[in-house]
């Protein structure tokens, strides 16, 4: 597996963007990039997934360096309720790949009012 | 939230007896997984299957057993339960990887098993 390197923790004020960067600097050129976010006491929840092109949906952006070294997922506007923590994984696109999806310690995000 | 849920979702039980928890998912995906979640471990790949009846071993499979005899339905048993798989459990879905949507997999709320 290609590793991710985040950062152990970051705080964000509400109503604010949280930007949280991840590297990934072995990544494959058949993996893509996945965002989860683990609210504590409840199961993975996926948030976005990207190859190579910025990503937008209605929970997040995801932006992709060109190189593809590194990302960073992007709450527009953080709420308390985005309080969690978030693992970026790398996985390759083949299927059954359940071996492959590898979760890191991630970065817990807090979201200060 | 993806269809999945997981029974029981709270178990206490006694070191030495066996123990089953069931995923059920309502999404009809061809994937299923078994995941444990502890402290300083992270997520860990117990089994997963890519079918009916298709099965196979994950990272930390020892002690553990599987069967899936419908799409829908996702069976874990520890043979003889010991404190050491007290744990978080956690089920998960995904659809066939072969589209460009990747392999993305929806987890479930989770099983909590206390050994005793």
């Amino acid at each position: 597996d290609a590793k991710t390197t985040q950062p152990p923790s970051m705080d964000c004020a509400e109503g604010r963007a949280a930007n949280l960067p991840c590297n990934h600097s072995t990544i494959s050129g058949n993996e893509y990039v996945y965002w989860y976010r683990q609210i504590h006491s409840q199961g993975p929840q996926y948030i976005i997934h990207g190859l190579k092109n910025n990503e937008t949906n209605e929970m997040a952006s995801l932006i992709i360096t060109e190189d593809r070294k590194s990302s960073t997922l992007i709450l527009p506007h953080a709420t308390l309720r985005d309080t969690a923590v978030y693992y970026c994984i790398v996985s390759p696109l083949s299927s059954g790949s359940a071996r492959q999806l590898t979760f890191g310690s991630g970065t817990q995000l807090t979201v200060l009012p | 939230d993806a269809g999945i849920t997981q029974s029981p979702r709270h178990k206490v039980t006694e070191t030495g007896t066996p123990v089953t928890l069931r995923c059920h998912q309502t999404e009809n995906h061809r994937y299923m997984y078994w995941y444990r979640q502890d402290p300083g471990h992270g997520l860990r790949l117990i089994h997963y299957s890519y079918g009916v009846k298709d099965t196979d071993k994950g990272e930390v499979s020892d002690g553990y057993s599987v069967s899936r005899s419908k799409t829908e339905d996702f069976l874990l048993t520890l043979e003889s339960a010991t404190s050491s798989q007290t744990s978080v459990y956690f089920c998960a879905i995904s659809a066939s990887g072969t589209t460009t949507s990747g392999n993305t997999i929806y987890f479930g709320e989770g099983s909590w098993l206390t050994v005793v």
